[in-house]
C-alpha cells in the first residue's frame, strides 16, 4: 500500500517569509508525528496528533512553528517568518496508533528539505 | 530523562566481514527500542525493534540486533555486511513519562556505516 507522502521534497524561501509542509500519513493510522532533522541537532521531535486528542507540541521551538491536522489524516506544519536555523529537513512519520501502541512502529516519509536564505 | 546513546559517528568495515553498531539507552519504564536506517536524501527505513520476548530481533535486510537489558544495550548487527549497507543508522526509544509512554521517539545521534569493498 502507499507509504507516508510528503510535499514539497524541497522548498526554499526568503527569511522573514512563511511556510507551509504537507504530510498525509497511511490510510488508517490515526496517530501522526512531525520531527526535524539538521546537521548540529540530529533528529528531534516536533510534534504528535492521536486521533482527537489534543496533540502533544511539546517539541515545537518556538511560536513561529504550528501545525494542524484536519480529518484525522493530512497534516500541515507552518512556519511563520522563516529563519535561517530553521533550515533543516522536516520528517512526517504515522503510526497505526499513538501512545497505546507504544510498540506501534512508527513509518516515515521522504521528507521535506527547507531551505531558508 | 529518556535518552538513547549511539558512541561511534562511524564504522567502517570491509564487505563480507560482521559488522556492529552500538546502541544504548536509559529509560524509565520499558523499553521499546527500534532501529532505523536513512539512505542519501531518503526518509527513515525501519529495520527492527524489540518489544518484548527474545533478545535477539530479526529484522530487514539480514540485519539482527541484540537487547541486553543489564547492559541497557541494543546493539545492531548483520553477520555479512553488504557494500549497499552503507547509509545512515538510527536507534531510538520511546518516550516515557510517569503515566507511560508517550508518542514521540527519541533518537541517537546517528552512526555512518560505511563497507568497502
Amino acid at each position: 500500500g502507499a507509504g507516508v507522502s510528503q510535499s514539497p521534497s524541497n522548498k526554499v524561501t526568503e527569511k522573514g517569509k512563511d511556510v507551509e509542509l504537507r504530510c498525509d500519513p497511511i490510510s488508517g493510522h490515526t496517530a501522526l508525528y512531525w520531527y526535524r532533522q539538521s546537521l548540529g541537532q540530529g533528529l528531534e521531535f516536533l510534534i504528535y496528533f492521536q486521533g482527537n486528542s489534543a496533540p502533544d507540541k511539546s517539541g515545537l521551538p518556538s511560536d513561529r512553528f504550528s501545525a494542524e491536522r484536519t480529518g484525522g489524516s493530512v497534516s500541515t506544519l507552518t512556519i511563520q517568518r522563516t529563519q535561517q536555523e530553521d533550515s533543516a529537513v522536516y520528517l512526517c512519520a504515522s503510526s497505526p496508533r499513538g501512545s497505546g501502541g507504544a510498540g506501534d512502529t512508527q513509518y516515515f516519509g521522504p521528507g521535506t528539505r527547507l531551505t531558508v536564505l | 530523562a529518556q535518552s538513547v546513546a549511539q558512541p561511534e559517528d562511524q564504522v567502517n568495515v570491509a564487505e563480507g566481514n560482521p559488522l556492529t553498531v552500538k546502541c544504548t539507552y536509559s529509560v524509565s519504564g520499558n523499553p521499546y527500542l527500534f532501529w532505523y536506517v536513512q539512505y542519501p536524501n531518503r526518509g527513515l527505513q525501519f529495520l527492527l525493534k524489540y518489544i518484548t520476548g527474545d533478545n535477539l530481533v530479526k529484522g530487514s535486510y539480514g540485519f539482527e540486533a541484540e537487547f541486553n537489558k543489564s547492559q541497557t544495550s541494543f546493539h545492531l548487527k548483520k553477520p555479512s555486511a553488504l557494500v549497499s549497507d552503507s547509509a545512515l543508522y538510527f536507534c531510538a526509544v520511546r518516550d516515557y513519562r510517569g503515566s507511560g509512554n508517550t508518542g514521540k521517539l527519541i533518537f541517537g545521534q546517528g552512526t555512518t556505516l560505511q563497507v568497502k569493498p
